[in-house]
């Protein structure tokens, strides 16, 4: 089964650093894109950014670009998205997502998504 | 950037009723746009792609249409199940975009 797994919430201080994880398992990681969705709490879907863990290329959107970085780790079939300094503007649901085709194209296989809580 | 922008941003309706939501791209996006359904709590699931595709496993009653900049969501007859919220997406360039959601719920 096709399937990609997050890591668990997390709840930080603003300030604080934080990296999360996406495990794919069931197809050849490497064939695949790997983008990461963002949505606040009550709002919409926000693409921040994918990479192809083939050679790590990362693309980001404008809004993301400087704020978070994405990697992968095609070793352990892992993609992760981290921050430097959370702030409480950065509490949100963070899905990993997969392309149906490997490069551009629709997302057909999700992770269940990791939410992210940033608190004083 | 592209934007995406969906119509109209919520809705009501019965169940068999037909509905129908747009996405309309600031520049044309050729066929490279899918839509999702999410419900509360839930990771967005995977409805249609390249405008008019169906994704394996997607009932009928979910049809897609358009190109360029206009396109079409349309569920035949509404069941109780397809309550929830429809995104539309562009995948023709980075940064791919969603559009802001359409909200269907119960009249």
């Amino acid at each position: 089964e096709v399937q990609l797994v997050q890591s668990g919430a997390e709840v930080k201080k603003p300030g604080e650093s934080l990296r999360i994880s996406c495990k794919g398992s069931g197809y050849s990681f490497t064939s695949y894109w790997i983008t990461w969705v963002r949505q606040m709490p009550g709002k919409g879907l926000e693409w921040m950014g994918r990479i192809d863990p083939s050679d790590s290329y990362t693309k980001y959107g404008p809004s993301f670009q400087g704020h978070v970085t994405i990697s992968a780790d095609k070793s352990i079939n892992t993609a992760y998205l981290q921050w430097s300094s959370l702030t409480a503007s950065d509490s949100a649901m963070y899905y990993c997502a997969r392309p149906t085709r490997g490069g551009d194209s629709g997302m057909d296989v999700w992770g269940q998504g990791t939410t992210v809580i940033v608190s004083s | 950037d592209i934007q995406m922008t969906q119509s109209p941003s919520s809705l009501s309706a019965s169940v068999g009723d037909r509905v129908t939501i747009t996405c309309r791209a600031s520049q044309s996006i050729s066929r490279n746009l899918n839509w999702y359904q999410q419900k509360p709590g839930k990771a967005p699931k995977f409805l249609i792609y390249d405008a008019s595709s169906l994704q394996s496993g997607v009932p009928s009653r979910f049809s897609g249409s358009g190109s360029g900049t206009d396109f079409t969501l349309t569920i035949s007859s509404l069941q109780p199940e397809d309550f929830a919220t429809y995104y539309c997406h562009q995948s023709y360039m980075a940064p791919q975009t969603f559009g802001q959601g359409t909200k269907v719920d119960v009249k």
